[in-house]
């Protein structure tokens, strides 16, 4: 299995350009996440989806849009990237179900620069 | 809502001491609790968590954690530490009802080894 993977994995855009970061997991979880990681702040939720078809605002889904069209990929779209989105991002996924199942499996990141 | 305080926003330790990584979390119940590690430029790696039960967990690489209710800690212990341990360590939360698909994580603790 190669768990969650994260594509690209390096990014560098313009301000206002788009782009799209996909995630795909191969362990037909139910959840998937994105979050963003910045110095000193930590993993912040940006949205989540909790099956196919499905997602969720998290707790910094400004600027960004999201799908779930398939179980197993779930993207991250910019339409107007700024540069305060400048950031890495990983994408996380975990099963179905209470207690154990609760464990996140995350991606290696993607690192986007926007300058 | 819930919220995890990882006090320490850096420790240096010498390799062969021993580590203790603070984690506090504000919630009305007893919460899943996690400790993931991430070491540079990689994605993170769940250490160990707490579900119920006996309050000392075991986790991999030789860490344990143990849940203290009355001061709603979560502290990660290592007897002696290896270069290899230097890495950034999350401490995160999760809910055990109504938005139980999400996790809250700490800002993290950087730990540095020194020879």
């Amino acid at each position: 299995n190669a768990g969650v993977t994260q594509t690209p994995k390096f990014r560098v855009l313009k301000t206002g350009q788009s782009m799209t970061l996909l995630c795909a997991q191969d362990m037909n979880h139910e959840y998937m996440y994105w979050y963003r990681q910045d110095p000193g702040m930590g993993l912040r939720l940006i949205h989540y989806s909790v099956g196919e078809g499905t997602t969720a605002k998290g707790e910094v889904p400004d600027g960004y849009n999201v799908s779930r069209l398939k179980k197993q990929n779930f993207l991250l779209g910019l339409e107007s990237a700024a540069p305060s989105q400048t950031s890495v991002y990983f994408c996380a996924s975990r099963g179905l179900g209470t207690g154990h199942s609760y464990e996140q499996y995350f991606g290696p990141g993607t690192r986007l620069t926007v300058t | 809502a819930q919220s995890v305080t990882q006090p320490d926003i850096h420790i240096t330790v010498s390799e062969g001491a021993s580590l203790e990584l603070r984690c506090n979390y504000s919630y009305g119940a007893t919460p899943y609790l996690f400790w993931y590690v991430q070491s540079p430029g990689q994605g993170l790696q769940l250490l160990l968590k707490y579900f119920s039960g006996d309050t000392l967990v075991q986790g991999i690489k030789g860490f344990e954690a143990e849940f203290k209710r009355s001061q709603s800690s979560f502290n990660l212990r290592k007897p002696s530490v290896h270069w290899s341990d230097a890495a950034e360590y999350f401490c995160a939360v999760g809910l055990t009802n109504f938005g139980n698909e999400k996790l809250t994580f700490g800002t993290g603790t950087r730990l540095t080894i020194i020879p």
